[in-house]
C-alpha cells in the first residue's frame, strides 16, 4: 500500500537558517504529494502540493520539487524564522478521484532567536 | 477551497459516555473523511463518509466504535463510542475538492 516516511524530528534550528526536511514515499502510479503544517494548538493547514512529476510547489518561501526517480518531496526553506515553528506532515493520495490522504509520521520543526 | 466548521472544538468527557463530532462544510462535497490523531503522532484515517450510503471504515475501526451519519452533502457526524482514555486524541474531518484536501480545526477529546 501507499506510505511516507519522513524524517523523525524534532529539528531545531536557529533564525535564518536553511531548512530541509526530507520525505520519500511509496504508492502505486502517479500520486499527488503535499505538505501540510500544524502550529501548535491549531488545526491542519496545506502547505504546498506538486500534482506532477518534476513539479515545483511553493508556498510562503517553502518549497518542495516532485522527483519521481527518486520518490522524494523534500520540503526546504532558505531562512527560517520563529513563527514557523511547527509540525510538518509530508503526505500523498493516489492517482484517480478522491483519495484518502496518507500521511507520514510529522517532524516538528522548532526555530529558536 | 470548502471551509469547514468542527464542533465541539474540545471536550472532557467521562468513561463509558460517547461523543459527536459534527463538520459542516460551506460547499457540496461528495467525500469527507474522519481522521484521527493520537498525542504525538501522524493522523489515521477511521472512515470514508459517502452521502447515502455506509461509510467505508480502515483496519481497526468498526462502525460500532464509531458511527457515521452523512445526511447530506455539506454535513457529516463521527461519535466516538463508549469511550476510554484510549480514545483520547484529536478527531478531524477532511473533504476533497478541486483545490485540495481541507481539514477541520479538530476536536481535540480528552477522556478521564
Amino acid at each position: 500500500g501507499d506510505s511516507v516516511t519522513q524524517m523523525e524530528g524534532p529539528v531545531t534550528l536557529s533564525e535564518e537558517a536553511f531548512l530541509t526536511i526530507n520525505c520519500t514515499y511509496t504508492a502505486t502510479g502517479y500520486p499527488s504529494l503535499f505538505w501540510y503544517v500544524q502550529y501548535p494548538g491549531e488545526g491542519l493547514q496545506l502547505l504546498l502540493k506538486a500534482t506532477k512529476a518534476d513539479d515545483k510547489g511553493s508556498n510562503k518561501g517553502f518549497e518542495a520539487t516532485y522527483r519521481k526517480e527518486t520518490t522524494s518531496f523534500h520540503l526546504e526553506k532558505g531562512s527560517v524564522q520563529v513563527s514557523d515553528s511547527a509540525v510538518y506532515f509530508c503526505a500523498l493520495t493516489s492517482s484517480g478521484g478522491y483519495q484518502k490522504v496518507t500521511f507520514g509520521t510529522g517532524t516538528k520543526l522548532q526555530v529558536i532567536p | 477551497s470548502a471551509v469547514i466548521s468542527q464542533k465541539p472544538s474540545r471536550d472532557i468527557c467521562q468513561r463509558g459516555t460517547s461523543l459527536t463530532i459534527q463538520c459542516q462544510v460551506d460547499s457540496q462535497v461528495t467525500m469527507m473523511f474522519w481522521y484521527r490523531q493520537q498525542p504525538g503522532q501522524s493522523l489515521t484515517l477511521i472512515a470514508t463518509a459517502n452521502q447515502g450510503s455506509e461509510a467505508t471504515y480502515e483496519s481497526g475501526f468498526v462502525i460500532d466504535k464509531f458511527p457515521i451519519s452523512r445526511p447530506n452533502l455539506t454535513f457529516s457526524t463521527l461519535t466516538v463510542s463508549n469511550m476510554s482514555p484510549e480514545d483520547s486524541s484529536i478527531y478531524l474531518c477532511s473533504v476533497g475538492t478541486e483545490y485540495g484536501y481541507t481539514f477541520g480545526s479538530g476536536t481535540r477529546l480528552t477522556v478521564v
